[in-house]
């Protein structure tokens, strides 16, 4: 079966440390991979997408994700933390359908 | 409008009782999708539209939910007979493209619904 799984619930870094959050898939064919945000009362926002173009993808708010077929993983990055990235993140696939299936969720704390 | 609006943003009700959730869509967009979301869980799929045709259906949970959206763009999501294990939040999101696996989608900010 076709899934993500977004390896921690909960990641907290100090502000201005880099900032890693996991992903893997599972997928018979080259899934097109996602990375949304959703901050308190608000909808979920995409940061970035992969589509089978290039294996690097840039992304808003200085996040970046590395297609990395051979782990299977989707990784987000950011080479440093502010306040505001304190959300929830959540890795999500289309698996050639419409629908969008997201993971459980990573909710990232930023400490002072 | 802006973006996708949701309304009400809070609905409680007691069990057994009729909810009808809304979702308006940013004014163009040819896609409308249904997503639940439980407390720690990420959205789960319900529901798509492309114009006023639902496409798939696959995710309502069982047949005390429907959904519509009789003239490609309002959509209303009705749970029949309320239960209480239907307590979650219900997100809508829309697209301007009818959709390839690879769309951009727009969330409103939800309902939250509690079942007593």
């Amino acid at each position: 079966a076709q899934s993500v799984t977004q390896l921690d619930s909960h990641v907290s870094v100090s502000e201005g440390t880099p900032v890693l959050l996991r992903c893997n898939y599972s997928s018979s064919y080259s899934p097109s991979l996602f990375w949304y945000v959703q901050h308190p009362n608000k909808g979920l926002q995409l940061l970035l997408k992969y589509t089978s173009a290039a294996t690097l993808v840039k992304g808003i708010n200085g996040f970046e994700a590395e297609f990395k077929k051979s782990e299977t993983s989707f990784h987000l990055t950011k080479p440093s933390a502010h306040m505001s990235d304190a959300a929830e993140y959540f890795c999500a696939f289309t698996g050639g359908g419409n629908k969008l299936t997201f993971g459980t969720g990573t909710q990232l704390k930023v400490e002072l | 409008g802006a973006g996708v609006s949701q309304s009400p943003r809070y609905k409680v009700t007691k069990r057994g009782q009729d909810v009808a959730l809304r979702c308006d869509p940013i004014s163009g967009h040819v896609s409308l999708y249904w997503y639940r979301q439980a407390l720690g869980q990420g959205p789960e799929f319900l529901t798509y539209f492309n114009y006023e045709a639902q496409q798939d259906k696959s995710g309502l949970p069982n047949d005390r939910f429907s959904a519509e959206r009789p003239e490609g763009s309002i959509s209303t999501l009705t749970i029949q007979r309320t239960e209480q294990r239907d307590s979650a939040m219900y997100r809508c999101a829309s697209s301007p493209t009818l959709g390839q696996g690879e769309e951009k989608l727009f969330f409103g900010s939800g309902t939250q619904l509690s079942v007593l």
